[in-house]
């Protein structure tokens, strides 16, 4: 079973629309929790940090469900700029790697 | 955010020769580098961790003998693909990390053996 796992999809969404991405993960041991956006043929950004009480930044919330080891992203009002490939990331202990999703691509068109 | 270049940001080259590429954090000390690999349609995958001035620690089904890895220094760390083959070809990223404990991506390399 893969670390962290993510729904590849494409989802192909209509400009203004909404958008939910899931993730689950393995590790119960983990700690920290990341959405990081990838654009074609370029390094991950940061994107937010994930916590349990939930957390929103402008267009986009994310939650995180210790319980079940689940993480979501929304994505409100889609912008053509926000096609790209979201990636799921968890981490354990300080001093440990990000490890990845294999990432949801979106694709916003108009 | 730290910035950290990577270079160089692709490379083209035959197969059995070496490619070096060559990370370095700009603005903060990196303690602690992690290099990945990504192959299209794949997630990132940690190759290595390496501590400033330490042996690497490789994940299970990287070769350290042909993934060598230096960081001699705390801004820079180099990842030597020893006798490519196509099946190395991918996009090669590092990431550093200092006493805050975020990581800091690289832009990343793109390596094509032919």
């Amino acid at each position: 079973r893969k670390e962290v796992e993510q729904d590849p999809g494409p989802f192909n969404v209509p400009e203004g629309a909404t958008v939910a991405f899931n993730c689950t993960y393995s590790n119960s041991a983990s700690q920290s929790f990341f959405w990081y956006r990838q654009d074609c043929r370029k390094e991950p950004k940061l994107l937010m940090s994930v916590y349990s009480s939930g957390n929103e930044d402008g267009r986009f919330t994310a939650q995180l469900n210790r319980a079940s080891q689940y993480i979501s992203l929304l994505i409100r009002d889609s912008k053509l700029s926000d096609s790209a490939t979201y990636l799921c990331v968890v981490k354990g202990q300080a001093g440990t790697a990000l490890i990845f999703g294999k990432g949801t691509t979106l694709s916003v068109s108009s | 955010g730290a910035v950290v270049s990577q270079h160089p940001s692709w490379v083209i080259c035959k197969s059995g020769t070496s490619v070096k590429i060559e990370c370095r954090s700009l603005d903060f000390q990196a303690t602690t580098m992690f290099w990945y690999r990504q192959f299209p349609k794949q997630s990132l995958m940690l190759m290595a961790t390496s501590n400033e001035g330490s042996k690497a620690t490789y994940e299970q089904g990287v070769e350290k003998d042909k993934f060598l890895i230096n960081h001699a220094s705390l801004t820079l760390s180099t990842l030597t693909v020893t006798s490519a083959h196509p099946e190395d070809s991918s996009f090669y990223i590092c990431s550093g990390s200092g006493s805050y404990n975020e990581q800091f991506f690289g832009p990343g390399t793109r390596l094509t053996v032919l």
